[in-house]
């Protein structure tokens, strides 16, 4: 069983609507990342949260600490919205490194 | 800041052949490390430093190499090429610290015949 999982594997939505991509993750971690892949593209680093809520933009992700769990909503779905999603975590065994585990990434279409 | 380049953008070897990827980052992090992305799979680590001089072993280590000269450069060797080893390979790199973000690269498409 893989440390991070991830849920949906794949999204298709309708351009407007509200949506949100899980993570679960089955080790203790000192931070929990998203990043965005854009098809053929690099990644990009969304948020890193350890705790609570952040929002960026049209963008909102959320951490359960105690029940190992972090979701991602995009409001106002846009066709540009569409990548994949991936969440990954930083193991608190991972020392002094920035070792990260990475879930297998949720692809979202977003269609006009 | 050009933040972190990768050369080559793609690569065709033939196996047994071996060659270097490149990564550099413009941001004086200590932090770098190498991942390979498969179908189907989240991304693995293959190695990292944490500073110059200073190297480790990740998840799938075998068959590449690495070295830290520079805090700025870390190339990754592959030292008789494989099929197993066609991927898209990904720099990155980041400050110390489990708060800190990390920067990626734009990736190197690897196929091996």
């Amino acid at each position: 069983k893989n440390e991070v999982e991830q849920s949906p594997q794949n999204l298709t939505a309708q351009e407007g609507e509200f949506i949100t991509i899980n993570c679960s993750y089955s080790v203790g971690i000192s931070a929990l990342h998203w990043l965005q892949q854009h098809p053929g593209g690099g990644i990009v680093s969304l948020f890193m949260l350890s705790s609570g809520k952040k929002k960026h933009g049209r963008l909102i992700a959320t951490i359960n600490i105690q029940e190992k769990h972090s979701s991602l909503h995009i409001t106002a779905s846009h066709p540009r919205d569409s990548a994949v999603y991936i969440c990954a975590v930083r193991p608190d065994y991972g020392g002094a490194t920035n070792k990260l585990i990475f879930g297998t990434g949720t692809l979202l279409a977003v269609q006009p | 800041n050009a933040g972190v380049t990768q050369t080559p953008k793609f690569q065709v070897l033939k196996t047994g052949q071996s060659m270097t990827l490149q990564c550099a980052q413009d941001m004086n992090h200590e932090y770098m490390s190498w991942y390979r992305q498969d179908p189907g799979m989240g991304l693995r680590l293959i190695h990292y430093s944490v500073g110059a001089g200073i190297t480790d072993q990740g998840e799938v280590p075998n068959g590449y190499n690495v070295s830290r000269s520079t805090t700025e450069d870390f190339p990754l060797r592959l030292l008789s090429a494989a099929p197993s080893q066609t991927s898209v390979y990904f720099c990155a790199s980041g400050s110390r610290g489990y708060q800190e973000t990390q920067y990626f690269g734009p990736g190197t498409r690897l196929l091996v015949l």
